[in-house]
């Protein structure tokens, strides 16, 4: 079946401007992550959801940052008035409920020029 | 602070021989540890899971140890092949919650011919 699939791949933006990502799961993962590498760094937690529970936004870094998830399906991760610090890899993962193992899609490079 | 440490950036090892991967964390209510390995322009794939119930698990070429009292654990790859190279995270998972990853800043493996 179909892994984790996330739009667009490489996405370049001024700053200042809003961004918005996209992240399909895996068809019957009920919970999903959003996670963002900066250069040379390791994966940082930015929020996590899971059903119909309230979401974890515990790593979100600031008030710019939000996410939404339509039922079990689809992810939007905005961020508002991007900054240059903002420049990262987003990765997106799904997995069954209370499943330790994430499955990671190949992630959204954005660029803040 | 860094609660998974990765901190050999970089290894390379023969083909043939045994590449062996570390990973120190100091959070002790983590009790699930995963190794992801993660190729250029893609996601990290899972690799390997240990429980903090047992101290060894194999999955063909690849072992992970997990020594609770010293809070490390290990990777090892035998033999080392060159489709090996790439990057591996360590990651770990908080006691009694299957969420969010706590991830390393990951060690770069050459397997050279």
């Amino acid at each position: 079946g179909a892994g984790v699939s996330q739009s667009p791949s490489n996405k370049v933006t001024e700053k200042g401007k809003d961004v918005e990502l996209r992240c399909d799961p895996i068809s019957g993962h009920t919970a999903l992550y959003w996670y963002r590498q900066r250069l040379g760094q390791g994966l940082e937690f930015l929020i996590y959801f899971q059903g119909n529970s309230a979401p974890d936004k515990s790593g979100l870094p600031s008030d710019r940052f939000s996410a939404e998830r339509t039922g079990e399906s689809v992810s939007t991760l905005t961020i508002q008035r991007t900054q240059q610090e903002d420049s990262a890899v987003y990765l997106c993962a799904s997995s069954l409920r209370g499943e330790h193992i994430q499955y990671f899609g190949a992630g959204t490079r954005l660029s803040v020029l | 602070d860094q609660q998974v440490k990765q901190n050999s950036p970089s290894l390379s090892v023969q083909e043939g021989r045994i590449s062996i991967l570390n990973c120190d964390y100091t959070n002790s209510m983590f009790d699930y540890f995963l190794w992801y390995k993660k190729y250029p322009a893609e996601g990290p794939t899972f690799l390997i899971s240990i429980s903090s119930i047992k101290d060894k698990n194999e999955d063909g070429r690849f072992t992970v140890f997990l020594n609770k009292s010293a809070k490390h654990l290990s990777l090892h790859i035998v033999p080392s092949q060159p489709g090996d190279s790439a990057v591996y995270f360590c990651a770990a998972s908080a006691r009694g919650t299957a969420s969010k990853l706590t991830f390393g800043t990951g060690t770069r493996l050459q397997v050279t011919l």
